[in-house]
């Protein structure tokens, strides 16, 4: 069956670095990843989105890196900060386009 | 914030009672999605409604049900409740069914059955 997991349950990281959130995928046919942040009480928020034709995607301080191969998927944050503390999934969109499936989440601590 | 409220905040029922979640979408948006979220764990997508009708819908059984509204504002209804029911339910909503639409959510309902 589809799945989407996450790699680690929790990460780290000193104030300023870099931060990396793996997420592996089982369907090929799914074409639409997504990742979001979820701060403590609040609903899941968008941060990046990638199609499958692409293989990397930039927005501000994030890139989502999109292996097909080994069917994997990453998000990278840049000069994390206190405000990045939050659960972070990875998500894919069905080929029929209405349901989101969401992982199990990473919970990312960043250290002062 | 997204401009999805929900209502309520939180909740208190009891086994086997029946409950009764609102929700309303960002203006201008037809769809709206509704998911489970237990603790520790991501969202469960339970169903999507798109201009009124049920556009697909994931592993929940019947009691769980739903309603769009001509204004696209959206109810989930849970009937016979179960603990395992207990989790943050969460409300999306999105311009169109399709792909490549951004999902906005609300802030959801914490539901807690005793």
């Amino acid at each position: 069956g589809e799945s989407v997991g996450l790699h680690l349950p929790t990460l780290s990281v000193q104030e300023g670095d870099n931060s990396i959130i793996n997420c592996a995928y089982s369907n090929s046919a799914s074409d639409y990843f997504i990742w979001y942040k979820q701060e403590s009480g609040k609903g899941p928020q968008f941060i990046i989105d990638i199609r499958s034709n692409m293989d990397k995607r930039q927005g501000q301080r994030v890139t989502v890196l999109l292996n097909k191969t080994v069917k994997h998927l990453s998000l990278q944050i840049a000069a994390t900060q206190p405000g990045d503390s939050a659960v972070y999934f990875c998500a894919e969109k069905d080929t029929g386009g209405f349901k989101t499936i969401f992982g199990a989440g990473t919970r990312l601590f960043v250290k002062a | 914030e997204t401009g999805v409220t929900q209502s309520p905040t939180h909740l208190i029922k009891t086994r086997g009672q029946q409950v009764t979640l609102r929700c309303s979408s960002q203006s201008g948006h037809n769809t709206v999605s509704w998911y489970q979220q237990a603790l520790g764990q991501g969202p469960q997508f339970i169903f999507q409604y798109y201009r009124e009708e049920e556009n697909g819908r994931g592993n929940f059984p019947p009691r769980f049900s739903g309603l769009q509204f001509p204004n696209y504002s959206s109810e989930l209804n849970v009937n016979a409740l179960e603990l395992d029911d207990s989790a943050l339910y969460l409300c999306a909503s999105s311009l169109a069914s399709g792909l490549n639409t951004e999902a906005f959510f609300g802030q959801g309902t914490r539901l807690t059955v005793v």
